[in-house]
């Protein structure tokens, strides 16, 4: 079992790119989530998905998009990356409801 | 939207001590988990918490549920140099759809 694999580990990016960070766990769990990572501020929930064709938004949405065409999978999109995303990004997953979550590895991006 | 408070921001101890470190909620949780964070990697699970009351060790890790389930918090007995790191602590609330984390404790260890 690899857990959740997220790609890439580093990126940096010039304001305006658009890219896709991707995020993978072959636990079969039905939830997944991005989170951010920023000093003193802990993780912040950005996009959610309960299961295959089901997102929400979490506390900062705006900049972002996400999809889960499959269990597997959860990508999170930025659009038009802007300086203010500079931050470390977690892919979590869950089995199922009020249970733990289990995380990547991080993906570290820098946007100048 | 639900927000966790945690306390201490950060902790300098000398090694040897004990450390402790809550978080309360405005709102009730249905679960309290504690996770721990080391340098360039993502966060790792201590301790869960399921029930109001409920108390649970993991080694010199101990975590209570509050009462009110508006509270946890994480003690560490007898720390060591391999203690330090970030701790936060994470619950879910009503609907259990959104795990939401508290700001982190940053702990160092003088040895």
């Amino acid at each position: 079992n690899a857990g959740v694999t997220q790609t890439p580990k580093f990126q940096v990016l010039k304001t305006g790119q658009s890219m896709t960070l991707q995020c993978a766990q072959d636990m079969n769990h039905e939830y997944m989530s991005w989170y951010r990572q920023d000093p003193g501020m802990g993780l912040r929930l950005i996009h959610y998905s309960v299961g295959a064709g089901i997102t929400d938004q979490g506390e900062v949405p705006n900049g972002y998009n996400v999809s889960r065409s499959t269990t597997e999978d959860f990508p999170l999109r930025l659009l038009s990356a802007a300086p203010s995303q500079t931050s470390v990004y977690f892919c979590a997953s869950r089995p199922n409801l009020n249970t733990e979550a289990f995380f990547g590895q991080g993906t570290r991006l820098t946007v100048v | 939207g639900q927000q966790l408070n945690q306390s201490p921001q950060s902790m300098f101890i000398q090694e040897g001590e004990d450390v402790s470190m809550n978080c309360t909620s405005s709102s009730i949780f249905n679960t309290w988990l504690w996770y721990k964070q080391d340098p360039g990697e993502g966060p790792v699970l201590l301790i869960a918490l399921y029930k109001a009351g409920e108390l649970t060790s993991n080694g010199r890790l101990t975590a209570q549920f509050g009462i009110t389930r508006k509270d946890s918090f994480l003690n560490i007995s007898a720390s060591i140099p391999s203690d330090v790191g970030i701790y936060f602590c994470a619950g879910h609330g009503e609907y259990g759809n959104k795990l939401v984390f508290g700001a982190g404790t940053i702990l160092r260890v003088k040895s």
